[in-house]
């Protein structure tokens, strides 16, 4: 069954250090792999997202993400966080057979000063 | 980007009372929508899927009498909670995309208060 696993319900960092945010998915055909990001009691925006060439791909507010068809990956990455960072960032695969996508369950972000 | 617009942003409602939500894209035709619930400090549940001009088509475990939706025309959709109970407050999203694998685009949620 397809599914989508994001290990870390919650990762603090220190502002100014370096991030990554890890999701695995299961899919049996090449995935669609989305990052969204949701801030408290806002809708969802898309971050950077993955369908085909270079596995590493560049996303909005610096955020970058590495497809890893070996370790069925796709981790989340920024150098150095701010903390307007601080939210909550799902992983997401696209389903195929139609416009759905498969959610992980969230990774809450919270920034130490 | 396109724009999903959903309306209202925040909704008190008395109990027994139902609740129309709107969903809409602003610049583009979006045959299907998507109804989505999340409950405090939890991912996106997917309620059902709306298309244009056909029934919606509900997740396993979701009541269609309870949770009405119509997608009368390309540019919306609406989800009605009928007989709104406090169990249904909740915060509830839609999604519209361009088409199969292709990114979501989002409303801005609608926070519901059942008292």
């Amino acid at each position: 069954a397809q599914s989508v696993t994001q290990p870390d319900i919650h990762i603090t960092v220190s502002e100014g250090a370096s991030l990554e945010l890890r999701c695995n998915y299961s899919y049996g055909a090449t995935p669609y792999l989305f990052w969204y990001v949701q801030s408290p009691g806002q809708g969802l925006q898309l971050l950077l997202k993955y369908f085909s060439g270079d596995t590493l791909v560049q996303g909005i507010k610096g955020f970058e993400a590495e497809f890893k068809r070996s370790q069925s990956s796709f981790n989340l990455r920024k150098p150095s966080v701010h903390w307007s960072d601080a939210a909550e960032y799902f992983c997401a695969v696209g389903a195929g057979s139609n416009y759905q996508l498969i959610w992980g369950a969230g990774t809450k972000l919270i920034i130490k000063p | 980007g396109a724009v999903v617009s959903q309306h209202p942003s925040w909704v008190i409602c008395k109990s027994g009372t139902s609740v129309k939500i709107e969903c809409r894209s602003l610049d583009f035709q979006a045959t299907t929508m998507f109804w989505y619930r999340q409950f405090p400090k939890q991912s996106l549940m997917l309620m059902a899927t709306s298309n244009e001009g056909s029934k919606a088509t509900y997740e396993q475990g979701v009541e269609k009498d309870k949770f009405l939706i119509n997608h009368a025309s390309l540019t919306l959709s609406t989800l009605t909670v009928t007989s709104a109970h406090p169990e249904d407050s909740s915060f509830y999203i839609c999604s519209a995309s361009l088409g199969m694998n292709t990114e979501a685009f989002f409303g801005q949620g609608t926070r519901l208060t059942v008292v």
